[in-house]
């Protein structure tokens, strides 16, 4: 089992649509678990990060974190075109906390 | 967040040759930084960890005496691709962690585009 899983996609939803995005993860990853944005072409960049079991918002974005399932989702509220891109989760391991990428989903918002 | 910079963003050279990338953190210090590579259509694969003043921590199967790493104070690591090839084309990312109460949070450069010919 990989460490960090994505569904590769692509996942596509209508402009102002709930965009579900889901990752799970293996054993070998700690609690901490980050959402990255990543633009054809450009680096990463931080969305969220959530440690708790839960859920998190800021603005349109809500992580949730569960667990007893090994799961983490991205919730992006009112979907727009710049939206579309990959979403990397990643994970943490180890002392030093390095972080671990799933395969990303990429995101397709339609207007 | 924290700023990290990477320079050059992109270099074209030719096989057999070395090739030197930067990263800065900007605004502040990093005893730690963080090299990844990417190949198209994948994700992100950690190369090592650069720890300031003392010798990088490589990922297995990451040949240590061909990606040196310098990490000579708090702002700077440099990635040396030596002898490139080829397969050695990639997209080479740094980062840093937040200094902050957000300590875990790792934040990119821009990356460097690497084309060996």
């Amino acid at each position: 089992q990989k460490e960090v899983e994505q569904n590769s996609g692509p996942l596509s939803v209508p402009e102002g649509a709930i965009a579900s995005l889901n990752c799970t993860y293996s054993d070998r990853v700690s609690q901490s678990f980050f959402w990255y944005r990543q633009y054809s072409g450009k680096s990463p960049e931080l969305i969220m990060s959530i440690y708790s079991n839960g859920d998190k918002e800021d603005g349109r974005f809500t992580a949730q974190l569960n667990k007893a399932s090994q799961y983490v989702s991205l919730l992006i509220r009112d979907s727009q075109p710049s939206d579309s891109a990959t979403y990397l989760c990643a994970g943490g391991r180890g002392a030093g906390n390095m972080l671990t990428f799933g395969g990303g989903t990429r995101l397709m918002v339609k207007p | 967040g924290a700023v990290v910079s990477q320079h050059p963003s992109w270099v074209i050279c030719k096989s057999g040759t070395s090739v030197k990338i930067e990263c800065r953190s900007l605004d502040f210090q990093a005893t730690t930084m963080f090299w990844y590579r990417q190949f198209p259509k994948q994700s992100l694969m950690l190369m090592a960890t650069s720890n300031e003043g003392s010798k990088a921590t490589y990922e297995q199967g990451v040949e240590k005496d061909k990606f040196l790493i310098n990490h000579a104070s708090l702002t700077l690591s440099t990635l040396t691709v030596t002898s490139a090839h080829p397969e050695d084309s990639s997209f080479y990312i740094c980062s840093a962690r937040d200094p902050g109460p957000s300590y875990n949070e790792q934040f990119f450069g821009p990356g460097t585009r690497l084309t060996v010919l």
